[in-house]
């Protein structure tokens, strides 16, 4: 069974200062992992992935995501939060051989300028 | 960029009525999907598409759920006979072959009274 959580229903942190959302998974087999971001009434936007190889992944927007095998993490990171950053931030995770993505409940990220 | 579009953007509809949501594909993908997002809620998978057949669907996708590619480029969900509780966010994605990334389209929200 795939399971998704993200500890934290709200993050707020200070324009300027680096950002961390963070997620843990639960799947069966090697993990594809990702990051979706949703403004207000728009839909879900790709941010970034892990599928293999570097543990580090870079995506848009200056976000990165380090994935950790042993702590079964996949927390999503930024060195300088900007406020248009503000949003609704997803996990996601897919099994290998699955087809369907599996979210968290998200977590809402506010900038305070 | 091409983009996964869906219409219409909102739709309110009588409890016990059909509707029908439309969703175009980005155009060489060939993995398509339907999830959808009660308000304030996480994003849960409904169906998979694959080859003119579906692939994998989940427990929510029901006997009043169904799917159809239509032509070439269209993918539509249809709910025979909606329930106050089908009242959500509908997202359609797709992919490409070769790819595990889905891309999603801005979503459809359905209302029924």
């Amino acid at each position: 069974a795939q399971s998704v959580a993200q500890p934290e229903d709200q993050v707020n942190v200070a324009e300027g200062n680096p950002l961390t959302v963070k997620c843990t998974y639960s799947v069966s087999g090697n993990p594809y992992l990702f990051w979706y971001v949703q403004y207000p009434n728009r839909g879900l936007q790709f941010l970034l992935k892990y599928i293999t190889g570097d543990n580090l992944v870079k995506g848009s927007y200056g976000f990165e995501a380090e994935f950790n095998k042993s702590q079964t993490s996949f927390h999503l990171k930024k060195p300088s939060a900007l406020v248009s950053d503000s949003a609704l931030y997803f996990c996601a995770v897919k099994g290998t051989g699955a087809n369907n993505l599996f979210f968290g409940t998200g977590t809402r990220l506010t900038v305070i300028p | 960029e091409p983009e996964v579009t869906q219409t219409p953007s909102h739709q309110v509809t009588q409890m016990g009525q059909e509707v029908i949501l439309r969703c175009v594909p980005i155009s060489n993908h060939l993995y398509f999907y339907w999830y959808r997002q009660i308000l304030g809620q996480k994003v849960e998978f409904l169906v998979s598409f694959y080859n003119n057949e579906i692939s994998e669907k989940s427990e929510i996708f029901d006997d009043q759920f169904s799917v159809e590619r239509p032509d070439g480029s269209n993918f539509t969900l249809k709910i025979r006979s909606t329930k106050l509780e089908d009242s959500a966010m509908y997202f359609c994605a797709s992919n490409p072959t070769g790819s595990e990334t889905q891309y999603f389209g801005p979503g459809t929200r359905l209302l029924v009274l």
